[in-house]
């Protein structure tokens, strides 16, 4: 089977700094993409690891480890807006998305 | 930047309605474009692959029958949800791969159209 954990929910505060985890277990791996998702939208990129280490976009970067299969998004300076849902996402073979079950953020003043 | 467009946003009708909705690639060329529905508080689960000028794959427990998908040209996909029951109310998304991206360019974010809320009545 295919599978993917994060978190449920993750609450902090303005300006904190928070880390969403994401393991993964899926037959099939090109790489792990991040989503932000905000009540009634459509998913929004944010960051894509294909190989090992650190991307930085921004306030937001992603980590890949493929030995782990493991990854985290880490969102910084947070602001009231990045109240979202954060998805992981499996890229599989033939380009199709796995997503996780999504990690609600709630940012307080 | 690539934007993809999926129309109607919001669909109210009654059961034993059928509904279409379409997806459309605005600035790309779409080989392929894929099918979610989302349920409130939970994530997104591909339903089906859409493939131009061959037959949709359709993950393991969704009814081709139920979801028809036509992929008639490199830039629209729709997807008609055939006799529509309350059950089948949900968050449809799409998504889109550009037709130049292959097994190893999966780096490319796929492009999310902006969803449709189905609800039955």
């Amino acid at each position: 089977g295919q599978s993917l954990e994060q978190p449920s929910e993750v609450t902090a505060v303005e300006g904190a700094i928070v880390q969403i985890n994401c393991t993964y277990q899926t037959s099939g791996f090109y790489g792990l993409s991040w989503y932000q998702q905000h009540d009634g939208g459509a998913p929004t990129f944010l960051s894509y690891n294909g190989l090992d280490g650190l991307e930085e976009t921004g306030r937001f970067s992603s980590f890949l480890s493929r030995s782990d299969s493991y990854g985290y998004l880490l969102l910084q300076e947070l602001q009231m807006k990045d109240s979202a849902s954060y998805f992981c996402a499996v890229h599989n073979q033939g380009g199709k998305l796995i997503f996780g079950q999504g990690t609600e953020l709630s940012v307080k003043p | 930047g690539a934007v993809v467009s999926q129309h109607p946003s919001r669909v109210i009708c009654k059961s034993g309605t059928s509904v279409k909705i379409e997806c459309r690639s605005l600035d790309f060329q779409a080989t392929t474009m894929f099918w979610y529905r989302q349920f409130p508080k939970q994530s997104l689960m591909l339903m089906a692959t859409s493939n131009e000028g061959s037959k949709a794959t359709y993950e393991q427990g969704v009814e081709k029958d139920k979801f028809l998908i036509n992929h008639a040209s490199l830039t629209l996909s729709t997807l008609t949800v055939t006799s529509a029951h309350p059950e089948d109310s949900s968050f449809y998304i799409c998504s889109a791969r550009p037709s130049w991206a292959g097994q190893g360019d999966s780096n490319q974010p796929q492009h999310f159209g902006d969803g449709t809320r189905l609800s039955i009545l």
